[in-house]
């Protein structure tokens, strides 16, 4: 099956600093791109949907300030959790979607915010 | 009413037992319907993939599609331990148009 890189898998960083997460498909070109958040035990929950581009549409609920998303590409998306806090750390995973309905997704970005 | 509804298990069962795990859903749309197999703190991955009513086989799992009852199923045949994950169904009305997924079932196959 296709290819979804995602990095880091795991992050620690310090309250109040901003954090980067990048998706990239590796072996095709994914116009859309989503972004999840996953709580211990549950299932994902769809943050916002990456189109190339343009501007990410955001999931009632989500700060589009807090989560910003950037698609530059066919390949990349990338998440940037600004000025984190503890009630961040999460799980957060991102998917691509191959033109005939295939979803792939990421191995997961692991986000401890102390 | 949740759109897609799966049993959260968790579910147990002996090293080579079947398992079956199922999904139902509401929206009569839905054509496209997938499984997903999760291992702790990993992305999901993309176990089965189908297209309206029937089955399809791929090794040991077995996928199965019933749109009359709006009801789909994944078999495991002859279980294996590393098959203890969570398995996820995911199903979408036709391209360009986001996924919806069930809660997940949390599987354990003890040797």
């Amino acid at each position: 099956g296709a290819v979804v890189s995602q990095h880091p898998s795991r992050v620690i960083c310090k309250s109040g600093t901003s954090v980067k997460i990048e998706c990239r498909s590796l072996d095709f070109q994914a116009t859309t791109m989503f972004w999840y958040r996953q709580f211990p035990k549950q299932s994902l929950m769809l943050m916002a949907t990456s189109n190339e581009g343009s501007k990410a549409t955001y999931e009632q609920g989500v700060e589009k300030d807090k989560f910003l998303i950037n698609h530059a590409s066919l390949t990349l998306s990338t998440l940037t959790v600004t000025s984190a806090h503890p009630e961040d750390s999460s799980f957060y995973i991102c998917s691509a979607r191959e033109q005939n309905e295939k979803l792939f997704f990421g191995s997961g970005t692991q986000l401890s915010v102390l | 009413q949740k759109e897609v509804e799966q049993d959260p298990g968790p579910l147990s069962v002996p090293e080579g037992a079947i398992v079956s795990l199922n999904c139902t859903y509401s929206n009569s749309a839905f054509q496209y319907f997938m499984w997903y197999r999760q291992y702790s703190r990993k992305g999901p991955e993309l176990l089965m993939y189908t297209y309206s009513s029937g089955n399809k086989e791929d090794g040991r799992f077995t996928a199965q599609v019933d749109k009359s009852s709006k009801y789909i199923s994944l078999f495991i045949r002859d279980s294996q331990p590393s098959d203890s994950a969570t398995y996820l169904c995911a199903m979408s009305a036709g391209s360009a148009r986001q996924l919806t997924f069930g809660s997940g079932t949390q599987l354990t196959v003890l040797p």
